[in-house]
């Protein structure tokens, strides 16, 4: 079935520690997105890539680094300049036709939180 | 700048009872998309519906329509005969203006629980 994988499930950082989640998708989307999401709060963007080898910045990237060497991987690092990690991370995917239509398709998420 | 507001934190619905959502949203583009996510306990956001800025007609799926009234700037999801299984958080989303089309703002959430 296809769809999209994030592991591990459940992550802990020890300070000064630069952690990676992972995603995979095997729905040949060409975009691909990292939210955050805080208790109480909507989610909120941190990095998106509608190509590979090409992302760009969302409204809270300062402390995370991306990659995109294939379409099928996004990972995410959350370096140790991330002075606040600790929350729920999801990973998402869309075909990138450009239609306001476009809807997004998300994975079951990783809980990061800091030992 | 865009904003999507979801008033409610937490509604209670009888189970077979309607129930409906609120959302509001501000932009200043003539073309966007909304969209409702629910998102279990599981943690995976699921896509329910979607409406186009443009649409004449009011978007239904299934058990869920949107209520439209764009002067009002409003997006409310009703979720019809609600089931046990509906209890979830419930998200409103809109378009981003500009860049990639799948790049979402969304709204704070409202948790709804279905009473048996």
């Amino acid at each position: 079935d296809g769809g999209i994988t994030q592991s591990p499930k459940y992550l802990f950082r020890k300070e000064g520690q630069n952690v990676t989640l992972s995603c995979e998708q095997n729905l040949n989307h060409d975009a691909m997105y990292w939210y955050r999401q805080d208790p109480g709060q909507g989610l909120r963007l941190i990095y998106y890539s509608q190509i590979v080898n090409d992302f760009q910045k969302g409204d809270i990237a300062e402390g995370y680094s991306v990659s995109r060497e294939k379409k099928e991987s996004f990972p995410l690092t959350v370096t140790s300049a991330q002075k606040n990690p600790t929350a729920f991370y999801l990973c998402a995917s869309s075909l990138n036709t450009g239609g306001r239509n476009e809807k997004l398709f998300f994975g079951s998420g990783t809980q990061l939180s800091v030992l | 700048a865009q904003k999507i507001t979801q008033t409610q934190p937490g509604m209670f619905v009888q189970e077979k009872e309607a129930v409906t959502l609120d959302c509001t949203y501000d932009t200043s583009d003539q073309s966007y998309g909304l969209f409702w996510y629910k998102q279990p306990s599981s943690g995976e956001m699921i896509f329910l519906i979607y409406q186009g800025s443009y649409d004449e007609q009011n978007a239904t799926e299934g058990r869920y329509s949107l209520n439209f009234q764009k002067a009002r700037k409003s997006a409310n999801l009703v979720i019809s005969a609600s089931q046990l299984g509906d209890s979830a958080m419930y998200f409103c989303a809109m378009s981003r203006y500009g860049g990639s089309q799948g790049n979402l703002i969304f709204g704070k959430g409202t948790k709804l629980s279905v009473k048996p």
